[in-house]
């Protein structure tokens, strides 16, 4: 079965600096993966997806993701935090049934928070 | 263009009464899922259409939960006898259904749930 970990319930940074999002996975068959993003009362938004062409993947608002198979890793990352980037971060997991998608298993969330 | 909307926005509701949430899809979108979303947590599968037909609805809780698709665009979730634990934030997605290729999901803003 397939699962996703995200490490950190909360992370907390300083404007300015990186950011780093830990997500982990699990499947028995290779995966797309996904990192979507809540800001509040507001639905998720695609922020990048991994669907097997290049492992380092960019997303919109200059956040990017590594996907690193030996590690069943999948970490998003930007290099200078906004004030604007305060919301929640949803790792994502699909199986590929033929080469198309099916249901999204998420993780439980990071509640990114960033300090002036 | 439009995206997915879902209504109502906000439903409270006492514990015991029947509920139905609907779904309005991406004109086109031959693919609809549901996800429950609860306090603190990341978003579950519920359930996923194929046109009409349900394609898998392994994710549905318990047989108090059934969702319908009659003309292959709008959905509805109707909760039964609903309970304190069924409050939750209900979001649907639809995505087209190229075989062989990435389709992706796109979310409407959610349903949030209160059964007192």
């Amino acid at each position: 079965a397939q699962s996703v970990t995200q490490l950190g319930s909360h992370v907390s940074v300083s404007e300015g600096a990186l950011v780093l999002l830990r997500c982990n996975y699990s499947s028995s068959v290779p995966p797309y993966l996904f990192w979507y993003v809540q800001y509040p009362n507001q639905g998720l938004q695609l922020l990048l997806k991994y669907t097997s062409a290049a492992t380092l993947v960019k997303g919109i608002n200059g956040f990017e993701a590594e996907f690193k198979k030996s590690e069943t890793s999948f970490h998003l990352t930007k290099p200078s935090a906004h004030m604007s980037d305060a919301a929640e971060y949803f790792c994502a997991v699909s199986d590929r049934y033929g080469g198309s998608q099916g249901n999204l298993i998420f993780g439980k969330g990071t509640k990114l928070s960033v300090k002036p | 263009g439009a995206g997915v909307s879902q209504t109502p926005s906000n439903k409270v509701t006492e514990k015991g009464k029947y509920v139905e949430l609907r779904c309005d899809p991406i004109s086109g979108h031959t693919a609809l899922y549901w996800y429950r979303q609860s306090l603190g947590q990341g978003p579950e599968f519920l359930i996923y259409f194929q046109g009409t037909g349900a394609a898998d609805d392994s994710g549905l809780p318990n047989d108090r939960f059934f969702a319908v698709r009659p003309e292959g665009s709008v959905s509805t979730l109707k909760i039964q006898r609903t309970e304190r634990g069924d409050s939750a934030v209900y979001l649907c997605a639809s995505s087209l259904m190229d075989r062989g290729r990435y389709n992706e999901q796109f979310f409407g803003p959610g349903t949030r749930l209160t059964v007192l």
